[in-house]
C-alpha cells in the first residue's frame, strides 16, 4: 500500500520568515496530495491541494508544489503569522474505485514565533 | 461545500461497553471514511463505507472491533465495541466532495475509563 512520509516532525519560524514542509509517496499511481492544517481540538481542513496534471499550485501565501519523478510534494508558507501555527498533514492518494482513501503523513508541528 | 455532522462530540465510557458513532452529510455521498486519531498522532483509516455493501477495512481493524453501517448515501454509524483504555482517541468521519476534495466531521472524542 501507499507510504508516505513528511518531514519535519516539528519546525519553528520567526513570524514573517518562510517554511517549507516536505512529503515523499512511495506509490506512482498517486495522483491526488492534498495539505491540511489541524489546529488544537478542531478537526483537520484542507488548505490546499494538487493533482498529478500540475506541477505548482498557489493560494495567496500558501503554494505546494510535485514532483512525480521524484515522487515528492511539499507545501511552501510564505510571510508567516502566529496564526499559521499548527499541525500540517499532508496525504496522498490515487483515483478510481475502492481506491479514494487518502494516506496521511505523520504531520509537522508548526510554530510561528511573534 | 458539504456540512458533515457528527456526533456525540465527546464521551466518557466504561470499559467493556461500546458507542456508536454517527455521521450525516447533507449531501449524498458514494464513499464515506472512518479515520481514529490518536493523542498527538495522525489520521489512520479505519474503513471505507460504501452504500448497499459491506465496509471495507484497513489492516488491524476488524468488523467485529468496529462494526459499520451505511443504510443510505447521507449517513454512517461506526460502533466502537467492547472498548478498553487503548481505544480512547478521536474519531473522525470524511467524505469526498469532488473539486472540495476531502472533508473531515467534527470528530468524537472518546475517553475509556
Amino acid at each position: 500500500g501507499e507510504n508516505v512520509e513528511q518531514h519535519p516532525s516539528t519546525l519553528s519560524v520567526q513570524e514573517g520568515d518562510s517554511a517549507v514542509i516536505k512529503c515523499t509517496y512511495s506509490d506512482s499511481a498517486s495522483n491526488y496530495f492534498p495539505w491540511y492544517k489541524q489546529e488544537l481540538g478542531k478537526r483537520p481542513q484542507l488548505i490546499i491541494d494538487i493533482r498529478s496534471n500540475v506541477g505548482e499550485k498557489k493560494d495567496q501565501r500558501i503554494a505546494v508544489t510535485l514532483n512525480k519523478t521524484a515522487k515528492h510534494f511539499s507545501l511552501h508558507i510564505t510571510e508567516t503569522q502566529p496564526e499559521d501555527s499548527a499541525v500540517y498533514f499532508c496525504a496522498a492518494s490515487k483515483s478510481g474505485g475502492s481506491n479514494y482513501k487518502l494516506t496521511f503523513g505523520k504531520g509537522t508541528l508548526l510554530t510561528v514565533n511573534p | 461545500s458539504a456540512v458533515i455532522s457528527q456526533k456525540p462530540s465527546r464521551d466518557i465510557c466504561q470499559r467493556g461497553t461500546s458507542l456508536t458513532i454517527q455521521c450525516q452529510v447533507d449531501s449524498q455521498v458514494t464513499m464515506m471514511f472512518w479515520y481514529r486519531q490518536q493523542p498527538g498522532q495522525s489520521l489512520t483509516l479505519i474503513a471505507t463505507a460504501n452504500q448497499g455493501s459491506e465496509a471495507t477495512y484497513e489492516s488491524g481493524f476488524v468488523i467485529d472491533k468496529f462494526p459499520i453501517s451505511r443504510p443510505n448515501l447521507t449517513f454512517s454509524t461506526l460502533t466502537v465495541s467492547n472498548m478498553s483504555p487503548e481505544d480512547s482517541s478521536i474519531y473522525l468521519c470524511s467524505v469526498e466532495l469532488g473539486h472540495y476534495g476531502y472533508t473531515f466531521g467534527s470528530g468524537t472524542r472518546l475517553t475509556v475509563v
